[in-house]
């Protein structure tokens, strides 16, 4: 089974430009989750689908930052224009609803955003 | 709003010893769930360990285990008979229990282990 993938896995880009990271769940996997972890900081929670439907945004710190997940598959996370302050590790992580506790959430190789 | 401390920045242990990483947690929450996680360098995050909340007992996987204070608040984790592969990034997660859905996870800062032959 292959587990959950990102692309791109680095990415350097200059302020003001776009970048769109895309994260491949683990097949059948219902929920998607993206975290981040600034330089020094603690991984963050960003959001949160349940299929194609957010089920948690609160995490997203503005509306630079736009995700999405058509069809219930695969998700993006679009970042335009990006800041300075937005450079770090973008964790993407799936889980499948497990009767009466939540599955285990399976985390990608993330993806390094820098921001020049 | 859930907070999660690690008082432990880095810690080393000798392979075939036994360390213990220290973990803390603030909620008002009642049902929720513990979590460590490894990430190996360069490698992906993978789950350790879990203690749900509402279990006395402690969890134990093999080689880890934890002590789950509930009152205290505190979650730590024993590694038993240290091997050079736990050499890795350990993070604890705190998850409050929503129904059966999924839930984010509240991390800690992390503790960089690092087991010495």
């Amino acid at each position: 089974e292959a587990g959950v993938t990102q692309f791109p896995s680095h990415s350097v880009i200059e302020k003001g430009q776009t970048v769109t990271l895309r994260c491949d769940p683990i097949s059948g996997h219902d929920n998607l989750y993206w975290y981040r972890r600034v330089m020094g900081k603690e991984i963050k929670f960003l959001l949160h689908f349940v299929k194609e439907s957010k089920q948690d945004e609160s995490g997203m710190p503005n509306n630079r930052f736009l995700a999405e997940r058509t069809g219930g598959t695969y998700s993006t996370l679009k970042v335009q224009p990006a800041e300075l302050e937005d450079s770090g590790v973008y964790f993407c992580a799936s889980s499948h609803f497990r009767g009466s506790t939540p599955g285990e959430q399976f985390f990608g190789p993330g993806t390094r955003l820098t921001v020049l | 709003a859930q907070t999660v401390t690690q008082s432990q920045p880095e810690m080393s242990v000798q392979e075939a010893e036994t360390v213990t990483l220290s973990c803390t947690y603030d909620t008002s929450e009642n049902n929720y769930y513990l979590f460590w996680y490894k990430q190996p360098p360069s490698r992906q995050m993978i789950l350790v360990i879990r203690q749900e909340a509402y279990k006395q007992q402690n969890a134990t996987e093999n080689r880890f285990s934890v002590n789950f204070q509930k009152a205290a608040k505190s979650f730590s984790l024993k590694i038993s008979d240290s091997q050079l592969g736990d050499t890795a990034m350990y993070f604890c997660a705190f998850m409050k229990r929503v129904g059966n859905a999924g839930n984010m996870l509240t991390f800690g800062g992390g503790t960089r282990l690092m087991v010495k032959p």
